[in-house]
């Protein structure tokens, strides 16, 4: 059984510059979540995609974009890259659609984004 | 003020030792508790979750919730040097919410 998958494992870019990460959810799942982890610190939340849409959405600006294919998988881009967005990603993913309280989210290992 | 509120560490502790680690919050909406742990540079791996209060055990592990006080727990018995990581505590308003999470608790079990 896959769990959740992200790509690329490391990144670097510069202060303006566009980035793409990629997410795969664990098998059977529905639902992708994105976080950004600084050092030190929790999980944030960015948003979260259901049926290709974005159905929550955390306190942080348009420059965070994310888009959901129909086999579920997920892309998160950012804009204008700032030095501030250098962080952990998380992809999660969940199975909303079963309506069950055992369900809760499963985190794939992460993209470390370093922007210089 | 945060959201959810948990105690950095680091916490050190021999190995064998009953590992306690808190959180608290502060919104009374949150319905579902879940302890994560999380390895150097890599992503959260699910231990426990919970729904609504009360206990839940697996294995070494020991969840609490109480959600009169907004207070939730994680016991580890028979602490390893495995067992040595940071772990996040996570709660969230449903079922596959979005969570809000602590600032995590790094944890070092010594042999």
């Amino acid at each position: 059984d896959a769990g959740v998958t992200q790509s690329p494992t490391h990144l670097i870019k510069t202060r303006g510059q566009q980035v793409t990460l990629r997410c795969s959810p664990k098998s059977g799942h529905d639902t992708v979540s994105w976080y950004q982890q600084a050092l030190g610190q929790g999980p944030q939340f960015i948003f979260q995609y259901y049926e290709e849409e974005e159905r929550q959405r955390g306190n942080f600006p348009d420059r965070f974009s994310g888009h959901q294919f129909p086999n579920y998988s997920s892309e998160l881009n950012v804009n204008a890259l700032l030095l501030g967005d250098s962080a952990l990603y998380l992809c999660a993913s969940s199975l909303v659609a079963s309506g069950s309280y055992t369900d809760t989210q499963y985190f794939g290992p992460g993209t470390r984004l370093t922007v210089l | 003020q945060k959201e959810v509120e948990q105690d950095p560490g680091p916490l050190s502790v021999p190995e064998g030792a009953i590992v306690s680690l808190n959180c608290t919050y502060s919104n009374s909406a949150f319905q579902y508790f879940m302890w994560y742990r999380q390895y150097s540079r890599k992503g959260p791996e699910l231990l426990m979750y919970t729904y609504s209060s009360g206990n839940k055990e697996d294995g070494r592990f020991t969840a609490q919730v109480d959600k009169s006080s907004k207070y939730i727990s994680l016991f580890i018995r028979d602490s390893q040097p495995s067992d040595s990581a940071t772990y996040l505590c996570a709660m969230s308003e449903g079922a596959g919410n979005m969570l809000t999470f602590g600032g995590g608790t790094r944890l070092m079990v010594k042999p």
